[in-house]
Formats: C-alpha cells, structure tokens, sequence
C-alpha cells in the first residue's frame, strides 16, 4: 500500500532559521511522483513543487530546496533563511504513476511556525 | 495559469437542507478533478474523483448518495451535500488536473468552508 509519512507535526523556529521538512514514502510502484503543496492560515493548497520517480536530481528554487533520495524513500523539503510569511502547513503528497488516475496520497502535514 | 476556483467560499446552512458546490478551472481544461474533505489540524482525505462526462469514483466510505457530483464539462464540477448534518460540516477542497496526462500535477481550489447548524 502506498503511504507517506510526515513525522514531524509541529516545527518552531525564529526567523532566518534554516528549516528541513521530512517526507517519508512507500510505494511499490516503479513509477511514482512526489509533490510538495504549503497551505497557509487562508486554506488554498500552493503548488511547489513535483518531483518524477526517475529523477533523483536535488532542485533548488530561490529558499526552496529538496532532496530527493530514492534508496531512504525520502522526499526532504529545506527552506533557507525562513521568513515569517513561510509559517503555514506543509503536505508532502505521493502519486501513483502507474494506475493513472492521479489520485494524490497525502501524509498529515507539518506546521511549520517562523517567529519574528 | 492553472487557476482553480471554488464557490461560495463559505457557506452555512440548516440541518437537512443540500448544499451545492463548484470547482471550476480557469485557464485549462481538465478531464479529472478531484474533491477533499479536511477537519481541522488534519490532512486532505480524498472523497471521490470526477471524470468529465462519467460518474465519479468514490472512495471507500463515503456516501455517493450523500455526496452527489457532476463533472458536466472540462472546467467545472460540483459537490452537492444532501441532507446535510452537522457532521458534514468541514473544509471542502476541490483539485483539477490538466489534461494532457491524469498524472500531472493538481492544482488545488480556495477550499468551501461548510458550518451546518
């Protein structure tokens, strides 16, 4: 069964931390994509980023950076230098490649909170 | 691009009475959308997918008579709650993806915040 595991619930740091957001996955799929959505206090889920099974590069966007490794199953978020406006809800998200329907796994979230 | 819009962002209504949502995709077509539900402090748990001109496909456990959708055109769907009840009331979110392959990434809407007295 496919499952993702977020373990951390709730992260506090002060702001120009440097933060790394766990994502753990399963799957026995070959082929597989890995998404990171943030849902601030007003709901909307944002788009950050999606990541194909086949491509382990590590990506860096602005703060962003993840760290995709498939030999731990892990799905890393970091965000560098955070900022107040970075305190939302994280989702670490699974889909399975191979059955196409799109359906997303989501693990519980982190809440990341950045104090001034 | 890839804007998707959900209303009423929030609504409240009388026990028993059906509400009626819409997920809309702005500026793309999408064959698939999907609808979620939320309570507080907790993570999105998928109620069922919406295909364009098919029933949807409901996950386990959730009522299909209860939770009635139409996927009526590539850039809308609605979820109408039947009879609604204080239990239903929650965080509804819908997802579009785009049409190219049902594996693309989904955007998600503004979310429907349902209270029902």
């Amino acid at each position: 069964a496919q499952k993702v595991t977020q373990a951390q619930t709730e992260i506090s740091v002060v702001e120009k931390e440097d933060v790394t957001l766990d994502c753990v996955y399963e799957t026995r799929d070959t082929t597989y994509y890995l998404f990171w959505y943030k849902q601030p206090p007003s709901g909307e889920l944002v788009f950050l980023i999606r990541r194909n099974s086949f491509d382990e590069q590590n990506e860096i966007s602005g703060r962003y950076s993840w760290n995709f490794q498939k030999s731990t199953s892990s799905f890393n978020f970091t965000i560098t230098a955070s900022q107040v406006v970075d305190s939302a809800v994280y989702f670490c998200a699974l889909s399975d490649g191979s059955s196409n329907t799109g359906k997303l796994i989501f693990g519980q979230g982190t809440t990341l909170q950045v104090k001034p | 691009g890839a804007v998707v819009s959900q209303h009423p962002s929030w609504v409240i209504c009388k026990s028993g009475t059906s509400v009626k949502i819409e997920c809309r995709s702005l500026d793309f077509q999408a064959t698939t959308m999907f609808w979620y539900r939320q309570f507080p402090k907790q993570s999105l748990m998928l109620m069922a997918t919406s295909n364009e001109g098919s029933k949807a496909t409901y996950e386990q456990g959730v009522e299909k008579d209860k939770f009635l959708i139409n996927h009526a055109s590539l850039t809308l769907s609605t979820l109408t709650v039947t009879s609604a009840h204080p239990e239903d009331s929650s965080f509804y979110i819908c997802s579009a993806g785009e049409v190219k392959a049902s594996t693309d990434t989904q955007y998600f809407g503004p979310g429907t915040r349902l209270t029902v007295l």
